[in-house]
């Protein structure tokens, strides 16, 4: 059985820090792996899709990187800023159609 | 472009009544349709997917059930709520299996008391 692991569980930061968010999984077998971010009491915003034979994904100020053999994601976010402020969440295809989240990260930019 | 719609957005009910939560879709057609819960202090956790009309599959045995009676509507329901189904239910869709993104709902919070 497929499990996701997000580490910190929280995190905060000053604006303008660049931070990184950790994602690991048990089971190698993925079809790909998202990052998706969640503000409170709303639904879950798609960031960016690595497919499981690519190894990067890049969309402005966020950078997503997967290394399937150790099942292991990060997500790089560059200039934190207050708008920033969300939980995010990895989440892993590993089965058909469906995904395996993470607990998430919540993460805190002040200003 | 496709938007996906959930009502109510919050719902607070008694232990021992009924549920119908309901997710359409629209813009899109023959979507794979999901049902997640989001309960405090843990990840999303799928209930239930749907790759087509009448089409359902089940991740977790529970008291609440899915119907998909047409193409791109979803709805869970419940005979008799228990405190445990408190949580937030998210319905999100996506336009095949395996390789592609989900897209989420607004979510429905979810009250038993």
């Amino acid at each position: 059985k497929q499990e996701v692991t997000q580490i910190p569980a929280a995190l905060s930061v000053p604006e303008g820090e660049n931070l990184v968010l950790n994602c690991s999984f048990t089971d190698s077998a993925i079809y790909n792996l998202q990052w998706f971010r969640q503000d409170p009491g709303k639904g879950l915003t798609s960031l960016l899709l690595i497919q499981s034979s690519q190894r990067e994904q890049t969309s402005g100020r966020l950078n997503a990187s997967l290394d399937k053999s150790s099942g292991r994601s990060t997500l790089y976010i560059a200039a934190s800023q207050p708008g920033d402020s969300a939980t995010y969440l990895c989440a892993v295809a590993s089965g058909y159609s469906t995904l395996t989240f993470g607990k998430g990260t919540m993460l805190l930019v002040s200003p | 472009s496709q938007t996906i719609h959930q009502w109510p957005a919050t719902l607070v009910q008694p232990v021992g009544s009924p549920l119908s939560l309901e997710c359409t879709v629209e813009g899109t057609s023959n979507p794979n349709l999901y049902w997640y819960r989001q309960a405090a202090g843990r990840g999303l956790q799928l209930l239930f997917y749907s790759v087509g009309i009448g089409q359902i599959s089940s991740e977790v045995p529970q008291n609440l059930s899915a119907s998909r009676p047409q193409d791109r509507q979803f709805i869970l329901s419940s005979k008799k709520l228990l405190l445990s189904d408190s949580g937030f239910y998210l319905c999100a869709w996506s336009p095949g299996q395996g390789t592609n993104t989900q897209y989420f709902g607004p979510g429905t919070r979810l009250t038993v008391l």
